[in-house]
């Protein structure tokens, strides 16, 4: 099956500085999701991103499909950007099912 | 719309009793999976079903059961709780096409927090 990683496993960051995160992946994916896990361990959902680039406020992301990566961007980051950040990708049978990468954690301090 | 909810937010169980997680969902979407996540570790499947009538497997199964009698739940069984299933569930749903502006992209619960002594 798919294999996804994830790097860095661990960051650490004062408040206001930027951030990449990186997702590989094994295999032709159609669809792609960042997820983030606050501290109260809910699943929120960041972006949808099989392909191209996306911005929503002080968080990007852009896949490279062909070259079979993703990444994940913050700026100016903030104490409640701590938590950890899931990639996870579906494969060609495009029944809902979502490979999980071991996430990121990060950890914003003030 | 409330999305997907799960029932409980918390359960603690002896080891071999039994119990159902509840999930809902009520945003008409045909796909429904089942996931645990344990500690440090990413979202493993469990089970998934496409549509009311059809579930299979994923990579987790062993000691789960799943039916799907209705579009809107999806409900998780534990038939003989183990401490090894102490976890986090999270269930998640997903459209085809359309379904709240988006394509693909999965939604899930808050989460049961289940611990098997």
């Amino acid at each position: 099956g798919i294999q996804v990683e994830q790097s860095p496993p661990d960051l650490i960051l004062q408040e206001g500085a930027n951030s990449t995160l990186r997702c590989n992946f094994s295999d032709s994916v159609n669809n792609l999701q960042w997820f983030h896990q606050n501290p109260w361990g809910q699943l929120i959902n960041l972006f949808y991103i099989p392909s191209g680039t996306k911005q929503n406020g002080r968080l990007s992301a852009t896949t490279v499909a062909t070259e079979r990566y993703s990444l994940l961007y913050i700026s100016s980051s903030q104490t409640t950007d701590s938590g950890v950040y899931f990639c996870a990708v579906g494969g060609s049978s495009n029944t809902g099912k979502l490979i999980f990468g071991q996430g990121t954690t990060l950890q914003v301090k003030p | 719309n409330a999305g997907v909810t799960q029932t409980p937010k918390f359960q603690v169980l002896k080891t071999g009793q039994s119990m159902t997680l509840q999930c809902a969902q009520d945003m008409n979407h045909e796909y429904m999976s089942w996931y645990r996540q344990d500690p440090g570790m990413g979202l493993r499947l469990i089970h998934y079903s496409v549509g009311a009538g059809i579930t299979d497997q994923g990579e987790v199964p062993n000691g789960y059961n799943v039916s799907r009698s209705t579009t809107e739940d999806f409900p998780l069984r534990l038939l003989s709780a183990a401490p090894s299933q102490t976890s986090v569930y999270f269930c998640a749903s997903r459209s085809p096409s359309g379904g709240r502006g988006f394509y693909n992209e999965q939604f899930f619960g808050p989460g049961t927090r289940l611990t098997v002594l």
